[in-house]
């Protein structure tokens, strides 16, 4: 199962909006609502942020949108602000194993 | 509050095994799908194994396939992972994760526990 494909790298000013994409295919992606989203600081462990494609786990800045049209999924941050500056991971079920995550963005807060 | 809390990583050499273990804390451990995830130094996530509730579904990665085994101990709230031939390229921070309600995300994880193959 290859690994669902992300931009290296986005960045942003404080206060703009940025968009992280997450392109995968038939077999997971497109396939079911499942996508997943992740935040990771440095050194720190993943935390969810985004499940079911939109869905927000409570305690979660409603700053954090989720979304997919056919074999891509997006994940956007609003009012975008220092402490969101992380390593951000797309997860989604898949027909052959139940998980394959994206390759990894890198928010950079400019 | 829900705790899982991974130990017995360290350092071993190509062809070694290892034992890791997630003790989880805070809810029904018995009612959750359980999954170890790792991550390469300076890499991405890899999902590595899933197992169901009762432990009669288990699912591996094709990297580990074969060399690894998940199991769990519902009466000690615990996870395992039994490594088996290690290879450098399974050097990464190993973390437990627990599975979302209905299914098929992640919605808590351990801190992880760091395992270096090397000789």
């Amino acid at each position: 199962q290859s690994a669902l494909t992300q931009p290296a790298s986005v960045s942003g000013s404080p206060g703009q909006s940025i968009t992280i994409s997450c392109t995968g295919t038939s077999s997971d992606v497109a396939g079911y609502n499942y996508v997943s989203w992740y935040q990771q600081h440095p050194g720190k462990a993943p935390k969810l942020i985004i499940y079911e494609v939109s869905n927000r786990p409570s305690g979660v800045s409603n700053r954090f949108s989720g979304s997919k049209s056919g074999n891509t999924a997006s994940l956007t941050i609003s009012g975008l602000q220092a402490e969101d500056e992380a390593d951000y991971y797309c997860s989604s079920y898949t027909s052959s194993s139940p998980y394959v995550f994206g390759t990894g963005t890198k928010v950079t807060v400019l | 509050e829900v705790q899982l809390v991974e130990s017995g990583g360290g350092l071993v050499q190509p062809g070694g095994s290892l034992r890791l273990s997630c003790a989880a804390s805070g809810f029904t451990f018995s009612a959750f799908e359980m999954n170890w995830v790792r991550q390469a130094p300076g890499k991405g996530l890899e999902w590595v194994s899933y197992t169901s509730t009762s432990g009669s579904t288990i699912y591996y990665a094709d990297s580990v396939k074969g060399r690894f085994t998940i199991s769990r101990d519902n009466a000690k709230n615990s996870l395992y992972l039994q490594m088996n031939s290690l290879r450098a390229e399974d050097t990464a921070v190993y973390y437990c994760a627990r599975d979302g309600k209905p299914y098929w995300y992640f919605d808590f994880w351990g801190r992880g526990t760091l395992v270096t193959v090397s000789s």
